[in-house]
């Protein structure tokens, strides 16, 4: 079985500053991980992935996160915030023999200027 | 590449109307469509997977003769909402697997949301 927690339903930052959204995931088999954004009535944009090669994850608009399996996290951090990057923002669990992605509760990440 | 729209971009009906959804993947074949739901602050709830020429599978919970899927085609997927309710308001995300890919690898569409007064 595979889960995934969110810590944060809600991180606010100021723009320029790092941000940090807390991921940890359950699953039987070596998952694979993924970071997905949602702008307000917009559909899902994918990040960054993880599928067992390097445990640094970089991905786009400056995101990154780091697979941690003694830690079972996978983090999502960026140096700096902008403004465009409010928005939902989901961790993901797949893998396994399944071909079944089970989402997480989203962060919303809030940027003031 | 990779492109899946979903049509329409939104859609009003009143209750006891079915409305239908569908799902394209532009550029590749899609053997394997998923349809997602999403209520308003909440995360995305797999319905159901389909298979090209094959009955979906429905997840737990969802109600097969409600939301009829059909995957007639490699490119096409349709998800009807029959005889719908002010509670069956959401939105609608469907996402396609190209056959031969890795199991994950799912491009999503930009969604339907679908409000039933």
């Amino acid at each position: 079985a595979q889960s995934v927690t969110q810590l944060d339903s809600h991180v606010s930052v100021s723009e320029g500053t790092p941000v940090l959204l807390r991921c940890n995931y359950s699953s039987s088999y070596s998952p694979s991980l993924f970071w997905y954004v949602q702008h307000p009535n917009k559909g899902l944009q994918l990040l960054l992935k993880y599928t067992s090669a390097a445990t640094l994850v970089k991905g786009i608009n400056g995101f990154e996160a780091e697979f941690k399996k003694s830690e079972t996290s996978f983090h999502l951090t960026k140096p700096s915030a902008h403004m465009s990057d409010a928005a939902e923002y989901f961790c993901v669990v797949g893998g396994g023999n399944t071909d079944k992605l089970i989402f997480g509760t989203g962060t919303r990440l809030q940027v003031f200027p | 590449g990779a492109v899946v729209s979903q049509h329409p971009s939104w859609v009003i009906c009143k209750s006891g109307t079915s409305v239908k959804i569908e799902c394209r993947s532009l550029d590749f074949q899609a053997t394997t469509m998923f349809w997602y739901r999403q209520f308003p602050k909440q995360s995305l709830m797999l319905m159901a997977t389909s298979n090209e020429g094959s009955k979906a599978t429905y997840e737990q919970g969802v109600e097969k003769d409600k939301f009829l899927i059909n995957h007639a085609s490699l490119t096409l997927s349709t998800l009807t909402v029959t005889s719908a309710h002010p509670e069956d308001s959401s939105f609608y995300i469907c996402s396609a697997r190209e056959g031969g890919s890795r199991p994950y690898e799912q491009y999503f569409g930009p969604g339907t949301r679908l409000t039933v007064t």
